[in-house]
């Protein structure tokens, strides 16, 4: 069975720091991984995806994640955060079926 | 930009009370999901639609829930005799395909007093 678990429920940094969001997951196949991300009173949107292939998946506003086999893990980081960046987020995975398994979601507070 | 709408955005009923959750997915989506999250834990897959049939569902989707798609517009989710533990965020998803990219709505978030 596949699950996700996500090290930190809050992070903060500050603005122009390096983002780094950990997620590891466990799949008894090879997985598909998301990362989503939720602003204040809207709903999930996706991040970025790791299918097959390249292991560095690039995502949406500057968001990139790399999928590690050896670790497990599919860790999402961001060079330089932007005040905008605030919200939380959710590591996902699915073992190739329409079904995503999250994570508990980690809160990032960007301080200017 | 299309996007999921779920109403209502919060609703408040009595244990042992039916509600429907109402979502309106992205117009030419096919594939359409229910997930929850009950406050502080993890969101969580209830039951995928295509078709007019279930898909695949939860071990939490027991005879208590059942999905509809009414019309050609509106993807609802019945809970039968609300019980306290049912309070939640439930959040409606939807797919142009399968394994494509799931668009989410804000969620409604259900009470049960």
């Amino acid at each position: 069975a596949q699950s996700v678990t996500q090290l930190g429920s809050h992070v903060s940094v500050s603005e122009g720091a390096l983002v780094l969001l950990r997620c590891n997951y466990s799949s008894s196949v090879p997985p598909y991984l998301f990362w989503y991300v939720q602003y204040p009173n809207q709903g999930l949107q996706l991040l970025l995806k790791y299918t097959t292939g390249a292991t560095l998946v690039k995502g949406i506003n500057g968001f990139e994640a790399e999928f590690k086999k050896s670790e497990t893990s599919f860790h999402l980081t961001k060079p330089s955060a932007h005040m905008s960046d605030a919200a939380e987020y959710f590591c996902a995975v699915s073992d190739n079926t329409d079904k995503l398994i999250f994570g508990t979601g980690t809160r990032l507070q960007v301080f200017p | 930009e299309p996007e999921v709408t779920q109403t209502p955005s919060h609703q408040v009923t009595q244990m042992g009370q039916e509600v429907i959750l109402r979502c309106v997915p992205i117009s030419n989506h096919l594939y359409f999901y229910w997930y929850r999250q009950i406050l502080g834990q993890k969101v969580e897959f209830l039951v995928s639609f295509y078709n007019n049939e279930i898909s695949e569902k939860s071990e939490i989707f027991d005879d208590q829930f059942s999905v509809e798609r009414p019309d050609g517009s509106n993807f609802t989710l019945k809970i039968r005799s609300t019980k306290l533990e049912d309070s939640a965020m439930y959040f409606c998803a939807s797919s142009v395909r399968e394994l494509g990219e799931q668009y989410f709505g804000p969620g409604t978030r259900l009470t049960v007093t």
